[in-house]
């Protein structure tokens, strides 16, 4: 597999309940980000990691998100006690040290729907 | 503040049509641009970037820093061009700022 890998592709969810996301990088790849799309919205940033290393953390990442990365291999997203605002499809992308000028690879993304 | 401001949600055309899709930024910094397109059913993906100076499907982009501006175009549209396009500002090389996107409609 030559691509960046999300599971689930969709999550229907209970609000309180906790769920948690999985994304496989391109192996070459050390650096991880986590974004989230919203409808009629680009991708917003949450947090990126270089190897296991988190570098960066928005502030729309509050208290109940946390992300982990060990070993620099795949990542995981999780949200406890999700709340209906927590709707969105969430997106993983890898790209070399800095992305620079070479971009992202994103993946398929997890669609999460909170009831 | 970063910021990618794509001002049209929607652009349509006939095909055989030019096409000019806006984008402007604002970056204190040294900007780095680049542009994804999301087809349907499918995962965003590169387009073109500034650096390259390159046309990836027939689509062009020049960084004009004066008019902070970094417009998507080609000059004549094909249907399979219809898709989502973002602009996207990379920061200190370390994550990407998107716009809203404009979805590009092209009939026949």
């Amino acid at each position: 597999d030559t691509g960046v890998s999300q599971n689930p592709r969709h999550k229907i969810t209970k609000r309180g309940q906790n769920v948690t996301f999985r994304c496989d990088p391109i192996s070459e790849h050390n650096r991880l980000y986590w974004y989230r799309q919203t409808l009629g919205q680009g991708p917003e940033f949450l947090t990126y990691f270089q190897n296991e290393a988190q570098l960066e953390k928005s502030r729309l990442l509050s208290d109940r998100f946390s992300a982990e990365r060990p070993k620099g291999s795949f990542s995981t997203l999780e949200i406890q006690r999700t709340e209906q605002g927590d709707s969105a499809m969430y997106l993983c992308a890898s790209s070399l040290e800095g992305g620079y000028g070479y971009g992202y690879t994103f993946g398929s993304g997890t669609r999460l729907t909170v009831v | 503040a970063q910021r990618v401001t794509q001002p049209e949600k929607l652009l349509s055309v006939f095909k055989g049509a030019p096409v000019e899709l806006k984008c402007n930024y604002s970056y204190s910094g040294s900007p780095e641009l680049f542009w994804y397109v999301q087809y349907s059913r499918q995962r965003l993906q590169l387009l073109l970037r500034h650096i390259s100076r390159e046309s990836i499907k027939g689509f062009t982009a020049d960084l004009n820093k004066g008019e902070t501006s970094f417009h998507l175009k080609k000059p004549f549209a094909q249907e399979e061009d219809s898709a989502m396009y973002y602009c996207a500002l990379s920061v200190n090389t370390d994550k990407l700022i998107f716009g809203t996107g404009t979805r590009l409609q092209v009939f026949p």
